[in-house]
């Protein structure tokens, strides 16, 4: 079946240090991705998405670039901010395994940035 | 972008009793609510899908029994977790969606801790 795979956290850095986290997945057909995040206390949002092969999805200085090749989407941002502290969820959606086009998240990864 | 209301933000239940969760879109008609439950540093795992009028769609494992999901308007869904035991204890979130592609942005909820003692 369709799965995510993100690397555990905690990530720890300081800010305006450089920030990646990795994203694998495994699905048949042509799933969309995204990054989700979650900041303390409120509801998951969504950060970027990228719905076919070599799409980059941006935003809020964050970026991701779906490789099929290598069926990943890893998250990066260049200057990351005390305000980016968060927990960043990868997820799939749709392709031969998807139901109803639900999501299919990883196990999130928290991100403590220090000033 | 859209907002999702859940209600309430925690509730701490005697094991035996029932509790409802409220799922509310305010500003759009959620054809599709999604409800996930997540365990402390697991992953969101989908309980159920519903549409508007018609019956939940549950996932392998979850009892349907146990966790009746109601979806009665296009802003509302409700998820009443009955006789409750404390392994029901978890942080359960929904998400609503407008229209069935596949690529439509979900909005989440802030989520609901439960705890049951």
């Amino acid at each position: 079946g369709n799965s995510v795979t993100q690397m555990e956290g905690p990530v720890t850095l300081s800010e305006e240090a450089f920030l990646t986290i990795n994203c694998t997945y495994t699905a048949t057909g042509y799933p969309s991705l995204f990054w989700y995040v979650q900041y303390p206390g409120e509801g998951l949002q969504l950060l970027l998405k990228a719905t076919k092969a070599d799409d980059k999805g941006s935003n809020k200085g964050f970026e991701a670039t779906y490789r099929k090749e290598t069926t990943s989407f890893h998250l990066e941002k260049g200057s990351v901010q005390v305000s980016d502290s968060a927990v960043y969820f990868c997820a799939l959606s749709g392709g031969y395994g998807g139901s109803q086009g639900n999501l299919i998240f990883g196990k999130g990864t928290k991100l403590s940035v220090k000033p | 972008g859209a907002v999702v209301s859940q209600h309430p933000s925690w509730v701490i239940c005697k094991s035996g009793t029932s509790v409802k969760i409220e799922c509310r879109s305010l500003d759009f008609q959620a054809t599709t609510m999604f409800w996930y439950r997540q365990f402390p540093k697991q992953s969101l795992m989908l309980m159920a899908t519903s549409n508007e009028g018609s019956k939940a769609t549950y996932e392998q494992g979850v009892e349907k029994d146990k966790f009746l999901i109601n979806h009665a308007s296009l802003t509302l869904s409700t998820l009443t977790v009955t006789s409750a035991h404390p392994e029901d204890s978890s942080f359960y979130i929904c998400s609503a969606r407008f229209g069935g592609n596949m690529n439509t942005e979900a909005f989440f909820g802030q989520g609901t801790r439960l705890t049951v003692v």
